[in-house]
């Protein structure tokens, strides 16, 4: 099955300066990668995602970059704010069915 | 607006009770699933449905049950089978067909007393 790595598992950023937040996956089948965040005591929530066939997205503050040869992708966080600090997950999904694998989560602490 | 909820958002359990989570959603999405988080953890998988009047086991169903008689919920039973099911549980909704991210709920939290 999918094996999602996550690095690193906390990270502690200035604000104003940028966080990038790495995962690797295992099943090169694997063609949709959401990025969700998840602040304290609430559900995930979807934040960007990516699909193969694509190398990169940004939207706003946050991009994300896709490597299918090399099976890693990244979320870059530009300019960082303290209400960017949460909990961050990558996942990747196979093409054949909806079951998602997650990372392990990173911790993100935007310090002001 | 759409979206997914789930009560109660706090639940107290007794020893050897069976309590129930409820997940509804109103996106009309096919299928759903229910995740348990623990502290400082990463989400795990309990059960999963596609369509309705079907499901399949995820990563730690032992000690779960659940149905899914109508599309719009998707209710999860923690059984008394269930030796330590203090955490946090979390609903999500996704489309199929062409995958999609989750829209997850705000969330459960399970305490044994």
């Amino acid at each position: 099955g999918e094996n999602v790595e996550q690095h690193p598992s906390t990270l502690s950023v200035q604000e104003g300066d940028s966080a990038v937040i790495k995962c690797t996956y295992s099943d090169s089948a694997s063609n949709y990668f959401p990025w969700y965040k998840q602040e304290l005591g609430k559900g995930p929530q979807l934040i960007i995602d990516i699909r193969s066939n694509v190398g990169e997205k940004k939207d706003q503050r946050i991009a994300v970059t896709l490597n299918k040869t090399a099976k890693h992708f990244s979320l870059h966080i530009t300019e960082t704010q303290p209400e960017d600090s949460a909990v961050y997950f990558c996942a990747a999904t196979p093409p054949t069915y909806q079951k998602v694998t997650f990372g392990t989560g990173t911790k993100l602490q935007v310090i002001p | 607006d759409g979206g997914i909820t789930q009560s109660p958002k706090y639940l107290f359990r007794k020893e050897g009770q069976n309590v129930t989570l409820s997940c509804e959603q109103n996106l009309n999405h096919d299928a759903m699933y229910w995740y348990r988080q623990d502290p400082g953890q990463g989400l795990r998988l309990i059960y999963y449905s596609q369509i309705v009047n079907d499901f399949q086991k995820g990563d730690i169903a032992e000690g779960y049950s659940v149905s899914r008689e109508k599309k719009e919920s998707f209710p999860l039973t923690v059984t008394s089978a269930q030796k330590n099911p203090t955490a946090f549980y979390l609903c999500a909704s996704s489309p199929t067909g062409r995958a999609s991210g989750y829209t997850f709920g705000s969330g459960t939290r399970l305490t044994v007393v």
